[in-house]
């Protein structure tokens, strides 16, 4: 099936340092999101992004993070500074339409650890 | 506060048994239930879904089951194999901009 790839896989990085996670969405795709998911827990909606724009946010999107696509190339993350609590799998997803029942597509994960 | 509650949080199974794996949710607005699958390494990937005008979607081994009354749905693995091992999420939409509600998931463990 349509494929979505996340890169890197893993990245370590000390607090405060400025981190981006790249997400390569299936190709016709226009809904982008990013969700995280702390160990042990369960993964919990970050954003969405249409059209350049972003949609929804949740309370844990902080003010620390942005999201863009320049260009129709990468959908990326960027947290800039980083805090500890910032340690968690980021999962990337996208979908071709909007709404309650479009399936989204979902990338294998960043494992982002804070130090 | 969780919107989406999961229980077991691991579940061991011996092969050709019924796995059961439970679901409930906080939100009556919420109107469409997926369940994801993830195996190590891979990406979460959509198993099968629901919509609450029914009751039951069945597709091939798995099946859901929906209580609406009481905010429950199961979802029910039959003739469970070594290879349905992996950890399984339910999730509910309510957002017309398609925001996932996931719980925190069930490791199914299949023994031969």
């Amino acid at each position: 099936g349509p494929k979505v790839l996340q890169i890197p896989s893993h990245q370590i990085i000390d607090m405060g340092q400025m981190v981006t996670l790249n997400c390569d969405p299936v190709s016709n795709h226009l809904y982008f999101y990013w969700y995280k998911q702390i160990l042990g827990q369960q993964m919990e909606f970050l954003v969405n992004f249409y059209n350049g724009k972003v949609m929804e946010k949740s309370k844990l999107f902080k003010d620390q993070f942005s999201v863009e696509r320049p260009d129709g190339s990468y959908f990326t993350l960027k947290i800039q500074p980083t805090a500890l609590e910032d340690s968690a799998v980021y999962f990337c997803a996208s979908s071709l339409l909007t709404g309650n029942y479009a399936e989204q597509f979902f990338g294998p994960g960043t494992r982002l650890t804070v130090l | 506060q969780q919107q989406v509650r999961q229980s077991p949080q691991s579940l061991t199974v011996w092969e050709g048994e019924t796995a059961i794996l439970n679901c409930s949710y906080e939100d009556s607005t919420f109107d469409y239930f997926p369940w994801y699958r993830l195996f190590p390494g891979e990406s979460p990937a959509l198993l099968i879904a629901i919509r609450p005008v029914s009751n039951k979607k069945e597709d091939g081994r798995f099946t859901i089951f929906f209580n609406k009354r009481e905010k429950k749905l199961s979802l029910h693995i039959t003739d469970s194999q070594p290879g349905d091992s992996a950890t399984y999420f339910c999730a509910a939409v309510g957002s017309a901009l398609g925001r996932l509600h996931f719980g925190a998931g069930t490791q199914l463990i299949v023994i031969p």
